[in-house]
């Protein structure tokens, strides 16, 4: 059965901190990651990942997959209040998306 | 406006009384799929469907129907509702990409509103 972890569950920061949201799983048929940021309504679509070592870039966000250690991480630099969400990881091996329980990132200002 | 839409977005309902939560895409995107988001849990997968007529069970099947009579369409049934299926529901399509999963095709999944299920 496929298994998708993130951590941590919670994160509380200050606006202007940096952020590494953490995501590892266990698939038989490993084809991508993805990253979904969700606030209070449906998930939106934010990376997907499918070779290890290269990173993609969004503003300040950017995320990273590392096929050997079976994880990818999220970052956010400069935090902003705005960044307040769950953020949800999945991987898919076909048809099916498999989400992780999602890290509910808060940013105080 | 390219769009997913669910109805109703909020119901309340007593245990046992049959409700189906519409979903409905304007982008003729074969792949659609329902799921649960629970607090610690995260998205669960309940149905997904590859195209029209094809149906397949996700991670938590039990206790809900689903149909693809049509493309755009894609409802779910609740024959006898019970309390643990309250719940939070999304429903999501995209269109069929790359088997290898190496295109874009995953970007597009795009998630209806959501519908909020509370079953008394």
């Amino acid at each position: 059965e496929d298994k998708v972890v993130q951590s941590p569950l919670s994160l509380v920061v200050h606006e202007g901190d940096t952020v590494t949201l953490n995501c590892s799983y266990e698939v038989t048929n490993f084809r991508s990651l993805l990253w979904y940021k969700q606030e209070k309504k449906a998930p939106t679509f934010l990376f997907m990942l499918t070779s290890s070592g290269i990173e993609k870039k969004s503003g300040r966000l950017s995320s990273i997959l590392d096929k050997k250690e079976l994880s990818s991480i999220l970052n956010i630099t400069a935090t902003q209040t705005g960044d307040s969400a769950i953020y949800l990881c999945a991987e898919t091996s076909g048809s099916r998306l498999t989400f992780g329980e999602g890290t509910q990132l808060t940013v105080n200002p | 406006e390219a769009q997913v839409t669910q109805n109703p977005r909020y119901l309340i309902t007593v245990t046992g009384k049959k409700l189906t939560v519409t979903c409905s895409q304007n982008m003729n995107h074969e792949y659609m799929s329902w799921y649960r988001q629970d607090p610690g849990l995260g998205l669960r997968q309940i149905y997904y469907s590859m195209n029209v007529e094809v149906t397949d069970k996700g991670d938590v099947p039990e206790g809900y129907k689903v149909s693809r009579k049509e493309k755009r369409n894609f409802p779910l049934i609740l024959e006898s509702p019970s309390p643990n299926q309250t719940s939070l529901y999304f429903c999501a399509s995209r269109r069929r990409g790359s088997e290898t999963g190496a295109t874009s095709s995953y970007n597009e999944q795009f998630f209806g509103p959501g519908t909020r299920l509370t079953v008394l």
